[in-house]
């Protein structure tokens, strides 16, 4: 079993639709959660992190996490089609250690 | 904010070469960085984690004599793939995170590597 799942898609919105993108894991002790937007032939940036269960607002993301079912969201509202790129979630035990990363999902925003 | 720079973007080299590829932090100091391997529709795998002033330690299945880590400095972290294959060819990519920042992975762009 992987360590992080996440569905590579491919998920295609309408302009201004909200947009859900989920991970589940299988490690318990994973307490950092972050999101990552990778455009095409570029590294990942950091979008959102938190720490442990709960939500977080940044904009137009919001970040959630639900550790009683090692689940966790990344809602978009209002979706633009600069939002067009591969998500990645990731996680870790504590930020020293390893990040394990899920496969990405990527979504396109159509105009 | 933190920058990360990796290069070069793009390399294609012959089978049977050595390819360097460099990863520096612009504006603070990186006492560890990490160097991921990402095949087409896969996710980041860690293949190595670069230490300032130390060997580098590898993740299990990664070759060590193929994929040759230096962390020379502070600011610098160098990957090279050694006796370069075809199914070298990947897109790696370097981070590296400052210190007093718990999240702050900063990420390289990636380099292109295709061996033919």
């Amino acid at each position: 079993q992987k360590e992080v799942e996440q569905d590579p898609g491919p998920l295609s919105v309408p302009e201004g639709a909200i947009v859900s993108l989920n991970c589940t894991y299988s490690n318990s002790a994973f307490q950092y959660f972050m999101w990552y937007r990778q455009y095409s032939r570029k590294g990942p940036e950091l979008l959102m992190y938190t720490y442990s269960s709960g939500n977080k607002e940044d904009g137009r993301f919001t970040a959630q996490v639900d550790k009683s079912s090692k689940y966790i969201s990344l809602f978009i509202r209002d979706s633009q089609p600069s939002d067009s790129a591969t998500y990645l979630c990731a996680m870790s035990v504590n930020t020293g250690n390893q990040f394990y990363f899920g496969t990405g999902t990527s979504l396109t925003v159509i105009p | 904010g933190a920058v990360v720079s990796q290069h070069p973007s793009r390399v294609i080299c012959k089978s049977g070469t050595s390819v360097k590829i460099e990863c520096r932090s612009l504006d603070f100091q990186a006492t560890t960085m990490f160097w991921y391997r990402q095949f087409p529709k896969q996710s980041l795998m860690l293949m190595a984690t670069s230490n300032e002033g130390s060997k580098a330690t590898y993740e299990q299945g990664v070759e060590k004599d193929k994929f040759l880590i230096n962390h020379a400095s502070l600011t610098l972290s160098t990957l090279t793939v050694t006796s370069a294959h075809p199914e070298d060819s990947s897109f790696y990519i370097c981070s590296a995170r400052p210190s007093g920042t718990a999240y702050g992975y900063t990420f390289g762009s990636g380099t292109r590597l295709t061996v033919v």
